[in-house]
């Protein structure tokens, strides 16, 4: 079965910190990798998007990385400001999926000032 | 561009009534998809379209859901007879099928069968 994992499903930093956050996935035939955040009642937004044949792609302060043989994927975010604090979201397409995402449950997210 | 438009943004019903909900891609986008997100089960795909054919339903939990797409602008979810057991955030996204294909979501209808 084609699984996503993130963990911790809770990290909390102090303000300044650079912080990485984690994604695994079960099946390295992957199309792409997208990374997201969601703030509390809100809907997703989309942050990054890694297609297979990259190893990173970077938008300010997010920088996310693939490394599709061993299956995992960070998103690191640089000098982590209180409103960074959400819920981040992996998604993978994997191969053969057509369009389909397979999220993992994410990791909530706190900087505290 | 306004984004994938969805409403309502809130439903609160009782139980037994039947719920509708809508969904707007963005403009040019030819796929839809409809998810729900609930505290145990996370985000699950219910259904999703490819030039408002519905491609794969597999996702959608029991003969009372149903969706449309009668047009490239308009989507809807129903659930009918709605049960307690439907409560949950039930989110649209598009994406074209050129390019990426970035999905991007709209806000959400957070629905509560009462």
């Amino acid at each position: 079965k084609q699984e996503v994992t993130q963990i911790p499903a809770a990290l909390s930093v102090p303000e300044g910190e650079n912080l990485v956050l984690n994604c695994s996935f079960t099946d390295s035939a992957i199309y792409n990798l997208q990374w997201f955040r969601q703030d509390p009642g809100k809907g997703l937004t989309s942050l990054l998007l890694i297609q297979s044949s990259q190893r990173e792609q970077t938008s300010g302060r997010l920088n996310a990385s693939l490394d599709k043989s061993s299956g995992r994927s960070t998103l690191y975010i640089a000098a982590s400001q209180p409103g960074d604090s959400a819920t981040y979201l992996c998604a993978v397409r994997f191969s053969g999926s057509a369009r389909q995402l397979t999220f993992g449950s994410g990791t909530q997210l706190t900087v505290l000032p | 561009d306004a984004g994938v438009i969805q409403s309502p943004r809130h439903e609160v019903t009782e139980m037994g009534q039947e719920v509708t909900l809508r969904c707007k891609p963005i403009s040019g986008h030819d796929y839809l998809f409809w998810y729900r997100q609930t505290m145990m089960r996370g985000l699950e795909l219910l259904i999703y379209f490819n030039n408002n054919v519905p491609i794969d339903d597999s996702g959608m939990p029991e003969d009372r859901f149903s969706a449309k797409m009668p047009n490239a602008s308009f989507s809807t979810l129903k659930i009918q007879p709605s049960e307690p057991r439907d409560s949950a955030v039930y989110f649209c996204a598009s994406t074209p099928s050129t390019g990426y294909n970035e999905q991007f979501f709209g806000p959400g209808t957070r629905l509560t069968v009462l």
